[in-house]
C-alpha cells in the first residue's frame, strides 16, 4: 500500500519563475492538504482540496494556487517566485470525515 | 486564536525517558497530534489523542493531555539513538468543512550515548 508520494524531490528556480509541485495521496484517501515548511519552522497550512475544490485556505497570497484531479492527486502552483518561497513543501492526505493527515516526503524548493 | 508552543531543544541519554512538552491556545481543538521529522524527510505520524481523553499509550509512547491548562506532553520510554529527530505537536479543529493542522515550531531531541 503506497503512502503519499511527491515529485520532484528537489527543485531549483530563479526569482520570477513559476513552479508546479505534484502529490499523489495515500491509497483510499480523497483529501489533499499542502503545507510550507521554512527552515527551522513548523509547517504552515497553505490550502486543502476535496472533490476538486479548494475547501480552506491559509494565509498565503494568490500566487499560490492548486488543483485536484478526479483521481485525487493534486498540484501546487507558485507564480512569480520570491526568495522567501524557498522551503520544504509538504503534501498530506486524509480521508474526508477523518482529521488524521499522513504526509509525503516533501519537495525541497530553492529560489535563487 | 491558534498558537502552539514547544521548547526548542531536549537532550537525553540513551535508555532514559524523554518528555517533550507542548502548549496550545485553541480550546476548540478536536485532535492533538505528535509527528516526528528526521533530517531532510517528511513528517511521520507517531500518535494522536482526542481532546476528550487524558492519556493514550502506544508501546514506548505515552501522551498526556491536560485540557484545563491546554498542555500536551509526549513521553518516550527507553529512548534510543534512532529517536533523535525533531518532534512537532499539532492541533486540529473541525471547521465543519475542513480540518487544518496548526503546528508548533518543533522540539529537537538529541539522544547521547
Amino acid at each position: 500500500d503506497a503512502g503519499v508520494t511527491q515529485s520532484p524531490t528537489h527543485l531549483i528556480k530563479t526569482r520570477g519563475q513559476q513552479v508546479t509541485l505534484r502529490c499523489s495521496p495515500k491509497s483510499g484517501h480523497d483529501t489533499v492538504s499542502w503545507y510550507q515548511q521554512a527552515l527551522g519552522q513548523g509547517p504552515q497550512f497553505i490550502f486543502q482540496y476535496y472533490e476538486e475544490e479548494e475547501r480552506q485556505r491559509g494565509n498565503f497570497p494568490d500566487r499560490f494556487s492548486g488543483h485536484q484531479f478526479p483521481n485525487y492527486s493534486s498540484e501546487l502552483n507558485v507564480n512569480a517566485l520570491l526568495l522567501g518561497d524557498s522551503a520544504l513543501y509538504l503534501c498530506a492526505s486524509s480521508l474526508s470525515g477523518s482529521d488524521t493527515q499522513y504526509f509525503g516526503p516533501g519537495t525541497r524548493l530553492t529560489v535563487l | 486564536g491558534e498558537d502552539v508552543e514547544q521548547s526548542l531543544f531536549l537532550s537525553v541519554r540513551e535508555g532514559d525517558s524523554s518528555v517533550i512538552n507542548c502548549t496550545y491556545t485553541d480550546s476548540s481543538s478536536t485532535y492533538l497530534y505528535w509527528y516526528k521529522q528526521e533530517p531532510g524527510a517528511g513528517l511521520q505520524l507517531l500518535t494522536y489523542i482526542f481532546s476528550n481523553m487524558d492519556m493514550k499509550q502506544d508501546q514506548r509512547l505515552t501522551v498526556l493531555l491536560n485540557k484545563k491548562d491546554k498542555h500536551l506532553s509526549l513521553r518516550i520510554a527507553d529512548t534510543q539513538t534512532g529517536d533523535s529527530a525533531i518532534y512537532f505537536c499539532a492541533e486540529t479543529y473541525d471547521t465543519g468543512t475542513a480540518s487544518k493542522l496548526t503546528f508548533g515550531t518543533g522540539t529537537r531531541l538529541q539522544v547521547t550515548l
